[in-house]
């Protein structure tokens, strides 16, 4: 398997654009989560996907923040309007459950998104 | 809110010396506590994952430790090798499926 794959790996934007983020998980993974790292907060959980439904996003930021999961093979972080303060790396994550309905197993990270916003 | 912590924030060691990662958490109520690797302009690498039934697991050169009672786990690493340099993250599971990260521990093994 190629792992979990994201795109683009680096973006770079003015102020007020949006972006959209974009992760493939491994195949067969119930779960997907996307994470944000930067030096001052570390790396931070912003939501999460338990097949392609969103269970938990209480670390979204703010309503810029949107996340989809249209289906089992793809998801998509946007931010509308971007500000200079989130630039970061976006990582994109998935697993699957040990047990069904249970705590997941090992999550497989993607190689992340440097997000950079002039 | 469970708050991770990682002691120290960077070290480093002549290669082949043992060391020990220190992370501390808040909230003893956790699924699992697991380590990653992260290595720079990278996405993290699973270690190690410990069950909260558990009390350490082993890979290798590494070995990890729990004591939830104290909020605890520590990440063994013998003979260390300029190999092993990156930075080393533990998280706690407190919900099934919602880690809290440390702030991690860059580590640098000089040849």
């Amino acid at each position: 398997d190629a792992g979990v794959i994201q795109s683009p790996r680096h973006e770079v934007t003015e102020m007020g654009q949006e972006v959209t983020l974009r992760c493939k998980p491994i195949s067969g993974h119930d779960y997907l989560f996307w994470y944000r790292q930067t030096m001052m907060r570390g790396l931070e959980l912003l939501i999460y996907f338990n097949n392609n439904v969103p269970i938990d996003d209480s670390g979204m930021p703010e309503d810029r923040f949107s996340a989809k999961m249209p289906n089992a093979s793809f998801s998509t972080l946007k931010i509308q309007p971007s500000e200079p303060r989130d630039s970061a790396v976006y990582f994109c994550a998935s697993s699957q459950p040990v047990l069904a309905g249970g705590p997941t197993d090992t999550q497989y990270f993607g190689p992340g998104t440097r997000l950079t916003v002039l | 809110k469970q708050e991770v912590t990682q002691i120290p924030a960077a070290l480093s060691v002549p290669e082949g010396e043992n060391l020990v990662l220190n992370c501390s958490f808040t909230d003893s109520a956790i699924y699992n506590l697991q380590w990653f690797r992260q290595d720079p302009g990278k996405g993290l690498t699973s270690l190690l994952l410990i069950q909260s039934s558990q009390r350490e697991q082993t890979s290798g050169r590494l070995n990890a430790s729990l004591d939830k009672s104290s909020g605890r786990s520590t990440l063994y690493i013998a003979a260390s090798q300029p190999g092993d340099s990156a930075t080393y993250l533990c998280a706690a599971d407190n919900a099934g499926n919602m880690l809290t990260f440390g702030g991690g521990t860059r580590l640098m093994v000089k040849p």
